[in-house]
C-alpha cells in the first residue's frame, strides 16, 4: 500500500545514547515533516524539508538533525538523547499540488529515554 | 501569525449523540482548513478539508464548514458510534501551503 513508513515502531534509548529514526514515502511528494507529539501540546513541528536538497528548522529544532538522503527518505536524528526527548516522533509528506493537498502521515515512533 | 483553538477535551457521548469540536483559526490571508482523526495506536489520518471561505467538507459522516467571518472550522457529526472514538485535530495550512498549524487535539470517547 502506498504511504508513508517509519521505522523502528519502539525504541528504549538511555540518556547520551544516539539514534536515527527513518522515513520513506512512496507517493513521489516533494515535501517531508518530522513531528513530534506530547501529552496536551498537540504536535510540534522539527524539521521539514521542502524538497529533495533542502532543510529548514520548525518549532522545535534541538537537539535534533535531519537528512533529506532523496525523494523518497527523509531521516531525522538524536546524537544525545535525553529525556525531554521521550515522545511519539510522525513523519509526514505532502503533495503540495493546489487543491489537493493535505499530509500523510506515517504511523509514528515511540521513542522513550531513561 | 497562524495558529489554530480547539475546544478541549476530553469528551464523552452515547452512540448517536450529535457531537459538535469547536475549532477557531488565525491567520493571514486564506488558508486552508482540515480535520485529522488519529485512531489509538496509530499516525493521524485526513478526516476532511476545506479550500476557501464557505466550502464544506465532509466524509464518513462528519462535516465542517469553512466560516471566514468567525474564523471558524467546527466539526459536527449527527449520530457517533462506537468507532469515532479517537483523537481529533483541526489544523490549518498556510496560504503558500508550505506549513501545517495544529490544534492540540480533543479526545472523543463514545460509549454504547
Amino acid at each position: 500500500n502506498a504511504g508513508v513508513t517509519q521505522t523502528p515502531k519502539f525504541q528504549v534509548l538511555k540518556t547520551g545514547q544516539s539514534m536515527t529514526l527513518q522515513c520513506a514515502q512512496d507517493m513521489n511528494h516533494n515535501s517531508m515533516y518530522w513531528y513530534r507529539q506530547d501529552p496536551g501540546m498537540g504536535l510540534r513541528l522539527i524539521y521539514y524539508s521542502a524538497s529533495e536538497g533542502t532543510t529548514d528548522k520548525g518549532e522545535v529544532p534541538n537537539g535534533y538533525n535531519v537528512s533529506r538522503l532523496n525523494k523518497r527518505e527523509f531521516s531525522l536524528r538524536l546524537e544525545s538523547a535525553a529525556p525531554s526527548q521521550t515522545s511519539v516522533y510522525f513523519c509526514a509528506s505532502d503533495s503540495k499540488r493546489a487543491g489537493d493537498y493535505g499530509y500523510t502521515f506515517g504511523s509514528g515512533t515511540r521513542l522513550t529515554v531513561v | 501569525g497562524n495558529s489554530v483553538t480547539q475546544m478541549e477535551g476530553p469528551v464523552t457521548l452515547s452512540e448517536e449523540a450529535f457531537l459538535t469540536i469547536n475549532c477557531t483559526y488565525t491567520a493571514t490571508g486564506y488558508p486552508s482548513l482540515f480535520w485529522y482523526v488519529q485512531y489509538p495506536g496509530e499516525g493521524l489520518q485526513l478526516l476532511l478539508k476545506a479550500t476557501k471561505a464557505d466550502d464544506k467538507g465532509s466524509n464518513k459522516g462528519f462535516e465542517a464548514t469553512y466560516r471566514k467571518e468567525t474564523t471558524s472550522f467546527h466539526l459536527e457529526k449527527g449520530s457517533v458510534q462506537v468507532s469515532d472514538s479517537a483523537v481529533y485535530f483541526c489544523a490549518l495550512s498556510d496560504q503558500a501551503g508550505n506549513q501545517f498549524y495544529f490544534g492540540t487535539g480533543t479526545s472523543l470517547t463514545v460509549i454504547p
